[in-house]
């Protein structure tokens, strides 16, 4: 596709079920950034990944958080038994190279609320 | 650790004023600065970067100056428009580091006709 594709869109689910969060970055990007952002702050940093392995996970914040990219490219975001806390827009981000001054590509993000 | 302070908005302004958000970072080395923008119901996007020292980002009549002896990449443009209405995030990325961004809480900006 022409840009970075996350899906679903919105996402509602109960306390304490798992969801799935999907990004599909754009062709031949070998770099995949995962953020959180919260109502009214900006972005917070969660995992990022060159090719399929996991460079920099210090972001996710507690052993609920998980996230593969198996083949290089579609990623997914897992999070387990959902808190209320958890309730955020979720941005996927790629990039060509991942070098620090190349341009990430942001994708329009999956908001989830947690009920 | 690495952190991003900007202006906290909102911003209101009418159309032709000239626009001015501060930001400032702490950082060790030598990051690269960026200003992204989102535009009501898009995804967030570059508007401009610097990556070195003394270096001016611009694009679309918004300029931002990397300023190492201040710490800042304050974003300015002389003219605004009403398309210009979005929310700014100022980020960095660390030298040497992971190449994840680092974000200010963002400036609302409202342009009024």
């Amino acid at each position: 596709g022409a840009g970075v594709s996350q899906t679903p869109s919105n996402k509602v689910t109960e306390k304490g079920k798992y969801v799935e969060l999907r990004c599909d970055p754009i062709s031949g990007h070998t770099a995949l950034y995962w953020y959180r952002q919260s109502l009214g702050q900006g972005p917070e940093f969660l995992i990022y990944f060159q090719g399929t392995g996991a460079a920099d996970d210090s972001g996710l914040p507690n052993d609920r958080f998980f996230a593969v990219r198996p083949e290089g490219s579609v990623s997914t975001l897992k999070i387990q038994r959902t808190e209320r806390g958890d309730s955020a827009m979720y941005l996927c981000a790629s990039s060509q190279t991942g070098t620090g001054a190349t341009e990430a590509f942001f994708g329009q993000g999956t908001r989830l609320t947690v009920v | 650790g690495n952190s991003v302070t900007q202006m906290e908005g909102p911003v209101t302004l009418s159309e032709e004023a000239f626009l001015t958000i501060n930001c400032t970072y702490t950082a060790t080395g030598y990051p690269s600065l960026f200003w992204y923008v989102q535009y009501p119901g898009e995804g967030l996007q570059l508007l401009l970067k610097a990556t070195k020292a003394d270096d001016k980002g611009s694009n679309k009549g918004f300029e931002a100056t990397y300023r190492k002896e201040t710490t800042s990449f304050h974003l300015e443009k002389g003219s605004v428009q009403v398309s210009d209405s979005a929310v700014y995030f100022c980020a960095l990325s660390a030298q040497g580091g992971s190449e994840k961004l680092v974000f200010g809480k963002g400036t609302k900006l409202t342009v009024n006709p």
